[in-house]
């Protein structure tokens, strides 16, 4: 069965770390490159970050870098979202997500696959 | 980079059409796909359009998609409404390999 599951979500204070973890199954892990996306709680759709199907390239929204950082290994299908110095304005749903290389006069990307999501709680 | 604005939320009747557009703020909506994705509650997106205007596996064809270059929008059309359309809209694209970008979503509400 083609799916992403996520795991590793939960409530952690400001300031501390969390790992989130996405295992991949039913498809050639190591062919994708993979996204996380996330959710705060009533609002839209946000891109995180990607990284390259051989791990070797990692792309960041602006308000996560030098914070998140996301890295895979091909070897046990699973992609990761090391979290630190934690923020409230991180408490989201995290999903994870198949990229697609789109091309038209520029490269982009399509999601064609998503996890269900893990929530994310940064509270005092 | 660039925005993609939608409206917030839109109505209509079972049977009927709906268009909800998706506005590109800076850059050409041409130069790079635009992908529409359904969320219901409580559950993740899923794709009802790729490409502008290819629908993956499953999706019905009440579900098309266009693009016009001269309001710089996209446009995803649902006919024929079923309560089960009922959800939040987003549009996405990205003008680089190293971004993505969604709109703010759009609320369907088949009354």
């Amino acid at each position: 069965q083609v799916q992403l599951v996520e795991s590793g979500g939960g409530v952690v204070q400001p300031g501390r770390s969390l790992r989130l973890s996405c295992a991949a199954s039913g498809f050639t892990f190591s062919s994708y490159a993979m996204h996380w996306v996330r959710q705060a709680p009533g609002k839209g759709l946000e891109w995180v970050a990607v990284i390259w199907s051989d791990g070797n390239n990692k792309f960041y929204t602006d308000s996560v870098k030098g914070r998140l950082t996301i890295s895979r290994d091909n070897s046990k299908n699973t992609l990761y979202l090391q979290m630190n110095t934690l923020r409230a304005e991180d408490t989201s749903v995290y999903y994870c997500a198949r990229g697609v290389e789109v091309v038209r006069a520029t490269a982009g990307w399509y999601f064609d696959l998503w996890g269900r999501g893990t929530l994310v709680t940064v509270s005092s | 980079n660039f925005m993609l604005t939608q409206p917030h939320s839109v109505s209509e009747s079972p049977g009927k059409t709906v268009t909800i557009s998706c506005t590109r703020s800076s850059g050409s909506i041409a130069s790079n796909y635009v992908q529409w994705y359904h969320q219901r509650p409580g559950s993740a997106p899923t794709t009802v359009l790729y490409e502008d205007n290819q629908r993956p596996s499953g999706v019905p064809d009440r579900f098309s998609g266009s693009i016009d270059s001269s309001s710089n929008s996209a446009s995803l059309t649902i006919s024929g409404l079923k309560t089960e359309d009922e959800g939040d809209y987003y549009c996405q694209s990205s003008d680089t390999t190293n971004s993505g970008v969604f709109g703010g979503g759009t609320k369907l509400t088949v009354l």
